[in-house]
């Protein structure tokens, strides 16, 4: 049981280039989340899906795309990098609400760099 | 939108001695949660509180909910090396369900 694994672990961009980090989880959760993590500023939301289909923007979302066609993954773009989106990214996913607390596992993170 | 405001942002005590992170929100909270993150690696979760005004405790951690279901708090008694991290609080960002905003977190660093 894997739980939420992100690829790639690292990766160094130029501006401009595109790119797109691959998160997947074997927990069959409903929600799953794309947070940005800078210094000084905490886990930013940038998108979240709450199921197979479905997305929603959080707090940060502009730059970003995302895709959740199977239930299991949940793909993060960058259509055109920009140094500012230089950060370690952070998928985590939850089971829906009915199961009673929306506790997120997280995977080991994803560390980009823009030059 | 909602915010989640957690103070201090960094905090550094000497092994043994108590600390403590305050969690703020300008909304009320159904609920609210708790993560530690130790340097260089992801988040956990810890724990959540629902109810008004509830205690829960993990061996030398406390976690507190306010009566307004506004704010948090965090207590470690007798701090260890092994507390070293960043401790975060999590709340309902609002909007559709598994919206999970985050607050800015405190970086705890323990001297032995």
């Amino acid at each position: 049981n894997a739980g939420v694994t992100q690829t790639p672990k690292f990766r160094v961009l130029k501006t401009g280039q595109s790119m797109t980090l691959l998160c997947a989880q074997d927990m069959n959760h409903e929600y799953m989340y794309w947070y940005r993590q800078d210094p000084g500023m905490g886990l930013r939301l940038i998108h979240y899906s709450v199921g197979e289909g479905t997305t929603a923007k959080g707090e940060v979302p502009d730059g970003y795309n995302v895709s959740r066609l199977k239930k299991q993954n949940f793909l993060l773009g960058l259509e055109s990098a920009a140094p500012s989106q230089t950060s370690v990214y952070f998928c985590a996913s939850s089971p829906d609400r009915s199961s009673g607390a929306n506790v997120l596992t997280f995977g080991a993170g994803s560390r980009l760099t823009v030059l | 939108g909602q915010q989640v405001m957690q103070i201090p942002q960094y905090q550094h005590v000497q092994e043994g001695e108590d600390f403590t992170t305050y969690c703020n929100s300008s909304t009320t909270l159904s609920n609210i949660q708790w993560y530690k993150q130790r340097p260089g690696g992801h988040p956990v979760f810890l724990i959540q509180l629902v109810k008004s005004g509830e205690v829960k405790k993990q061996k030398r951690l406390t976690f507190q909910f306010g009566e307004a279901k506004k704010n948090s708090s965090l207590h470690i008694t007798a701090t260890q090396t092994t507390d070293v991290g960043t401790y975060f609080c999590a709340g309902p960002g609002g909007g559709s369900q598994g919206n999970l905003i985050f607050g800015k977190g405190t970086k705890l660093s323990v001297k032995p």
